[in-house]
């Protein structure tokens, strides 16, 4: 069964660096999802692509967050300076349809 | 705009007991529904969704789920629950009109299985 594939699953980094996550949607999926969930709360939306071109980026702190999927397949999360409020799980999800979504393992980010 | 509120942050329950976890919504527009599992330190897995047609929607692991359009509800329930059910459990509504829009999560309920 196709999976979405995300790394690093844990990472552990110290206020003002730089950190990047990766994600590999399912083959065929043309929508790429990235969330951010806060311990004890729901996920929530930082950005959407549709193929390479941003959906949605309404959520996605810009003055430190960036996110690309250069060729519309797998996508880059990246953070820089992290912050102590940073730390969170990064959830990547994908879809065929927008309606349902298929979502990976998440990275386990911890600023310290 | 839509919201979801999951009116239990935890639900404590004996094997082989029932339980409810519930959700209400609200929306301006139709909506698509869903519930998903979180396991600690995993992903989302989908357990089942409401997208028209029967209001009782079965899913995976023995859970099932009823819309209530007049109470905007869609709690969840299983008639006799295993440890292994001890997880996260999220509520989650989408626009129903169109492929535009972004899935709205509830704050989640803990189901806790005890021995």
């Amino acid at each position: 069964e196709a999976e979405v594939a995300q790394s690093p699953r844990y990472k552990i980094t110290e206020k003002s660096q730089a950190v990047a996550f990766w994600c590999d949607p399912i083959s065929g999926h043309a929508t790429l999802y990235w969330y951010r969930q806060i311990l004890g709360q729901g996920p929530e939306l930082l950005v959407q692509f549709q193929d390479e071109s941003v959906v949605d980026d309404s959520q996605l702190p810009k003055d430190r967050f960036s996110a690309e999927r250069l060729k519309g397949v797998d996508s880059t999360l990246k953070i820089q300076p992290a912050e102590l409020g940073d730390s969170a799980m990064y959830l990547c999800a994908s879809s065929l349809a927008a309606v349902e979504q298929y979502f990976g393992p998440g990275t386990r980010l911890t600023v310290t | 705009a839509q919201s979801v509120t999951q009116l239990d942050s935890q639900v404590p329950v004996f094997e082989e007991a029932p339980v409810e976890l519930r959700c209400n919504y609200s929306s301006s527009v139709s909506v698509y529904l869903f519930w998903y599992v979180q396991y600690p330190n995993q992903g989302l897995q989908l357990l089942l969704k409401y997208l028209s047609g029967s209001t009782l929607v079965k899913g995976i692991n023995g859970f099932e789920a009823e819309f209530n359009k007049s109470q905007t509800s869609f709690h969840l329930r299983k008639p006799s629950v295993h440890i292994s059910d001890t997880a996260e459990y999220f509520c989650a509504v989408f626009p129903g009109s169109g492929n535009t829009g972004k899935l709205i999560f509830g704050q989640g309920t803990t189901l806790q299985v005890k021995p």
